[in-house]
């Protein structure tokens, strides 16, 4: 069980846009915790793709961009592309563990 | 450029010791701020927080590991290591090394080393 719940998996046809919800307490994203999106393909490491809810690192393209709101946080990806078929994962941190990291289960985006 | 690189045995036997080392290269260890870090990955499977290390030698883990992790750091070699304990099948996995802060988010990365906990 994941700390943070974010949908199995998500689709949409290219140039569609879509959003991957990432739903935490209080104690975490809710306590002010920044929260962080890595996009992930087979076999390697995940790469950062939003860091602090909504920037987004040199090379991630605008198609890109992030939210926090209250508990709650969302990746949003606008001008859906092929590529862009992945799991992608929301991450931040927990008062209650003196601020240890978690992670979201993670979505597989399917691009149809 | 910081780059980050996991080593370590691929096999484990039950209720033995796992041991990895994260070899960092491109920065100093231990003249940083930063929080170094391992997660690890089941097959098919999300990504788990397992705990961390800062450079000032503090560490945290994630409570689900029942004090089974440590995490230490080698500024000689500038390389930081985790052991988990009293390792089960449950604890076979894709081990990365990265290194984050709370505002930047895990940056950078190494390849994962792929860790098989059997008999």
């Amino acid at each position: 069980q994941s700390v943070l719940t974010q949908p199995p998996s998500v689709s949409g046809a290219p140039g569609q846009r879509v959003t991957i919800s990432c739903t935490g307490i209080s104690s975490n994203i809710g306590a002010g915790y920044d929260v962080h999106w890595y996009q992930q393909f087979p076999g390697t490491s995940p790469k950062l793709l939003i860091y602090g809810n909504n920037n987004r690192p040199s090379g991630v393209p605008d198609r890109f961009s992030g939210s926090k709101s209250g508990t709650s946080a969302s990746l949003a990806i606008t001008g859906l592309q092929a590529e862009d078929e992945a799991d992608y994962y929301c991450q931040s941190y927990d008062r209650t563990t003196d601020g240890s990291g978690v992670f979201g289960g993670g979505t597989k985006l399917t691009v149809l | 450029q910081v780059q980050l690189q996991e080593s370590g045995p691929r096999l484990v036997k039950p209720s033995q010791t796992l041991s990895l080392k994260c070899t960092v290269s491109g920065v100093p260890i231990s003249s940083t701020t930063y929080d170094w870090s391992w997660i690890r990955q089941p097959a098919g499977k999300g990504l788990e927080w397992i705990g961390r290390i800062f450079s000032s030698g503090r560490t945290g883990y994630n409570p689900s590991l029942k004090s089974r992790a440590a995490i230490s750091v080698d500024t000689s070699n500038n390389q930081f290591s985790l052991r988990l304990n009293s390792v089960t099948a449950a604890d076979t996995a894709l081990y990365f090394c990265a290194r984050g802060d709370f505002w930047s988010g895990y940056t950078f990365w190494g390849p994962g080393i792929l860790v098989t906990v059997s008999s």
